[in-house]
């Protein structure tokens, strides 16, 4: 079992539409938490980064953390097609190299 | 800052041909990464460096070799180039960071090129 699952996708919404992406995992001991971006083409990029439980707001960009059931969210309010991308939630382990599985793929549609 | 090179962007290889993929960073990690990403397999880690001259396998090493030889730098290389190691490979760095709120915990932004796209016939 992988120490993190996510959402497989791929998802398809309206512009203007709230998309929901997440991912569970399984070890408690895991303390930060990361959604990466990455467009089609290119590199991935760090999004946002959360520690332990609670919210973070970036714009239009929400992460929640919520250690109770093991769940991580990223909300996008406002969807914009420029949005369409793969989205991942690597295991953040310390310094170790993280570890990504295969991302959700969004598409919004103008 | 030019952040995270990689070069070639693209190349085509015979089965057998061997080749060298540079990666060149200008902001100072300690650490650097080698992952492949093929369709419906995600990032896999092929090998990693903590610090120059220092070298360490990942999740899929088999067939690859690397050195760190500066610090700035990381090469991975196909010695006998097979069809299966088609795919898109990414170099990343990074550097432990500390997070403001709790100085005794750290995490791990890794920091991506822009990936060689490698077709190996």
């Amino acid at each position: 079992q992988k120490e993190v699952e996510q959402d497989p996708g791929p998802l398809s919404v309206p512009e203007g539409a709230i998309v929901s992406l997440n991912c569970t995992y399984s070890n408690s001991a895991f303390q930060y938490f990361m959604w990466y971006r990455q467009y089609s083409r290119k590199g991935p990029e760090l999004l946002m980064y959360t520690y332990s439980s609670g919210n973070k707001e970036d714009g239009r960009f929400t992460a929640q953390v919520d250690k109770s059931s093991k769940y991580i969210s990223l909300f996008i309010r406002d969807s914009q097609p420029s949005d369409s991308a793969t989205y991942l939630c690597p295991r953040v382990d310390g310094n170790t190299p993280l570890v990504f599985g295969k991302g959700t793929r969004l598409s919004v549609i103008a | 800052n030019a952040g995270v090179t990689q070069t070639p962007k693209f190349r085509v290889l015979k089965t057998g041909q061997s080749m060298t993929l540079l990666c060149a960073q200008d902001m100072n990690h300690e650490y650097m990464y080698w992952y492949r990403q093929d369709p419906g397999m995600g990032l896999r880690l092929i090998h990693y460096s903590v610090g120059e001259g220092t070298t360490a396998k990942g999740e899929v090493p088999d067939g690859y070799n690397v050195s760190r030889l500066k610090k700035q730098n990381f090469l991975l290389g196909l010695e006998s180039a097979a069809p299966s190691q088609t795919s898109v490979y990414f170099c990343a760095s990074s550097s432990p960071t500390s997070a403001p709120y709790q100085q005794l915990k750290t995490y791990n932004e890794q920091f991506f090129g822009p990936g060689t796209r490698l077709t190996v016939l």
